[in-house]
This record gives C-alpha cells, sequence and structure tokens, in this order.
C-alpha cells in the first residue's frame, strides 16, 4: 500500500507570496491532518479535513487554510508569507475512526526569504 | 505554559544502554498516548500507542503512563544504533477527532 505522498518537498518562496501544498492520503483514508513543525515549537496542529469538511482546527491565524477533495486529497495554502512561516509542513492521514493511527508523509519544507 | 513538555536533549547513549525518554503534561483530558519517531528528514512513525494509565510492551519498546503524575515514559532496551533518531510524544483527547499534541521532541543517539 503507497503511504503518505507530500508534493512538492522543497519550496523557496518570498514573504507577501502565498503557497499551496498538496497531500495524498493513503488509499482508502479519509481524514487528513496538517502538522507545522520547527524547531522551538515542535509539531503544532492546523486543521483536520473529514469526508471534505474541516473538523478541527488549531490556533493559527487565517493565513493558514486548507481544503479537501472528494478523493480524500487535500491542499495546504498559505497566504501573504512571514519569515517564521519557514517550517517543515507535515501531513498525516488516518481512517478518521475516533482515534486512529495517524501515518505521515515526508513533509514539505517551506523556506520564506 | 505548553500542555506537552518534553525534555529536546540531546541525549547520547553507548549500544546495549537503557534509554529512558519522559514527557509530562498539563491537561488531564487527555487519554491517548503516543510515541513516535523521526528519522532525519523523513516524517514521524507511530512507535507506540496507548490509553489511559499503565504499560505497554512492544519488543525492546515499552511505553509507561502514570495520569495521577501527567507523566509518560518510553524506555528502550538493548538499544542499537539504528535507534538514533528524534522521538516524539504525543496526546489526544477522545472524541475530539484526530487533534494530537506533540512534545517537542528529544535527539537520541546511540554509539556503536
Amino acid at each position: 500500500k503507497a503511504g503518505v505522498t507530500q508534493t512538492p518537498r522543497y519550496l523557496i518562496k518570498t514573504r507577501g507570496q502565498q503557497v499551496t501544498l498538496s497531500c495524498s492520503p493513503i488509499s482508502g483514508h479519509r481524514s487528513v491532518s496538517w502538522y507545522q513543525q520547527t524547531p522551538g515549537q515542535g509539531l503544532q496542529f492546523l486543521f483536520e479535513y473529514f469526508s471534505e469538511t474541516q473538523r478541527n482546527k488549531g490556533n493559527f491565524p487565517g493565513r493558514f487554510s486548507g481544503r479537501q477533495f472528494s478523493n480524500s486529497r487535500s491542499e495546504m495554502n498559505v497566504s501573504t508569507l512571514e519569515l517564521g512561516d519557514s517550517a517543515l509542513y507535515l501531513c498525516a492521514s488516518s481512517r478518521g475512526t475516533s482515534v486512529d493511527t495517524q501515518y505521515f508523509g515526508p513533509g514539505t519544507r517551506l523556506t520564506v526569504l | 505554559q505548553k500542555e506537552v513538555e518534553q525534555d529536546p536533549g540531546p541525549l547520547s547513549v553507548p549500544e546495549g544502554a537503557i534509554v529512558s525518554l519522559n514527557c509530562t503534561y498539563s491537561n488531564s483530558a487527555f487519554q491517548y498516548f503516543m510515541w513516535y519517531r523521526q528519522y532525519s528528514r523523513k516524517g514521524p512513525e507511530l512507535l507506540m500507542y496507548t490509553y489511559s494509565s499503565g504499560n505497554k510492551e512492544d519488543g525492546r519498546f515499552t511505553a509507561q503512563v502514570d495520569k495521577s503524575s501527567k507523566y509518560i515514559s518510553l524506555f528502550i532496551r538493548d538499544s542499537q544504533p539504528s535507534d538514533s533518531a528524534t522521538y516524539l510524544c504525543a496526546m489526544s483527547i477522545p472524541n475530539t477527532g484526530n487533534q494530537f499534541y506533540f512534545g517537542t521532541g528529544t535527539s537520541l543517539t546511540v554509539i556503536p
């Protein structure tokens, strides 16, 4: 079974730009969660999508948004990029039933200059 | 104060040593406790999963949860160089979907 894939793996943007990251979950998984990982803060939960609906949301500003498509693939968008948005963005997929094992992708490394 | 605290290390041990990794938390609503391992340039992978208090063993790994002290531990016996990675604790609250709260991770190096 193929794992979680994320594209692109690396991105370099400048302040003020926007970026879209993509995540393809494991086949049959309906839940996709997004996390931001930085050395100082560790993994911080951004949001979770289940069956195309946002089910949970962390404490991030509205510049961070996401969506999920009918095939469970998910995208995350960050608008008006700031230097502090430089991080590893991880996507995790699961079946979405109660508490379930989350399988992480390799992440997208975003650098904001 | 972060809801989950974890000593970042780094921790360096000789091959064959017993490793103890720990996390403390402040939210008594946490019921599910997990340990992930993250190799450099990879996403985290699930190692252990426990519910409420108690111990769980899987091969060389043992996870312990002490809810009265709000303290969880991961023990690695007979540590191997391949165990060198960052270990992340995570926890969640029942019926809140898949929102996990992570520690910042402990970097472990096992020296051959």
